[in-house]
């Protein structure tokens, strides 16, 4: 699996939009990125998935670019429930997912 | 639609002894998984099952972990004995195969 790259933390503003990072430069061309949250004491939760295209969803955008070499998952209105760890993962369908160290997202009142 | 169940949530046992954790996947799931999460980091694939038959265990200690998955549903993961650096939450997760994984809410093991 491709590795990816995120910022360790980030703090956003309750009914702003947050837009969470990730480079992936050496993606190839059958993975797929994913996104997942962790929310304290659950397990991770499905957020998004995209190959190029950007992807919409009831929780989040994703915005890959043309290259494929970066993204951004878009929480559009985030709430303090939003406050989570964020994984950002490149992967094959079928294949293992595996989880980097993620970007933990606070939301502020 | 009923998630992924795991038990216990929590256990809490001294070193070299034995532990077991139990998961019942989402009905129809054939691909289980089982990840280690140790505090503050990501979660660690263990091992992957497609029904009853191993994908990936290649990050399994197998001289103190095992797992099956007997019937291709519901899984156990066994740790004998047990080391302190085992403390962790354990996570099960399934999928129809490919795209989303759905994971339960864990097995927080503590070793003193």
């Amino acid at each position: 699996d491709a590795k990816t790259t995120q910022p360790p933390s980030m703090d956003c503003a309750e009914g702003r939009a947050a837009n969470l990072p990730c480079n992936h430069s050496t993606i190839s061309g059958n993975e797929y990125v994913y996104w997942y949250r962790q929310i304290h004491s659950q397990g991770p939760q499905y957020i998004i998935h995209g190959l190029k295209n950007n992807e919409t969803n009831e929780m989040a955008s994703l915005i890959i670019t043309e290259d494929r070499k970066s993204s951004t998952l878009i929480l559009p209105h985030a709430t303090l429930r939003d406050t989570a760890v964020y994984y950002c993962i490149v992967r094959q369908n079928d294949y293992k997912l595996s989880f980097g160290a993620g970007t933990t997202v606070t939301v502020r009142a | 639609e009923a998630g992924v169940a795991q038990s216990p949530r929590y256990k809490i046992i001294e070193k070299r002894q034995s532990v077991a954790f139990w998961c019942n996947p989402i009905s129809g799931h054939a691909t289980l998984y089982w990840y280690q999460q140790i505090l503050g980091q990501g979660p660690k694939l263990l091992i992957q099952f497609q029904n009853n038959g191993v994908v990936d265990d290649s990050q399994l200690p197998k001289d103190r972990f095992s797992a099956e998955r007997l019937k291709g549903v519901d899984s156990t993961l066994k740790i004998q004995p047990a080391k302190l650096e085992d403390s962790a939450v354990y996570l099960c997760a399934s999928s129809l195969g490919g795209g989303e994984l759905f994971f339960g809410e864990g097995s927080r093991l503590t070793v003193l």
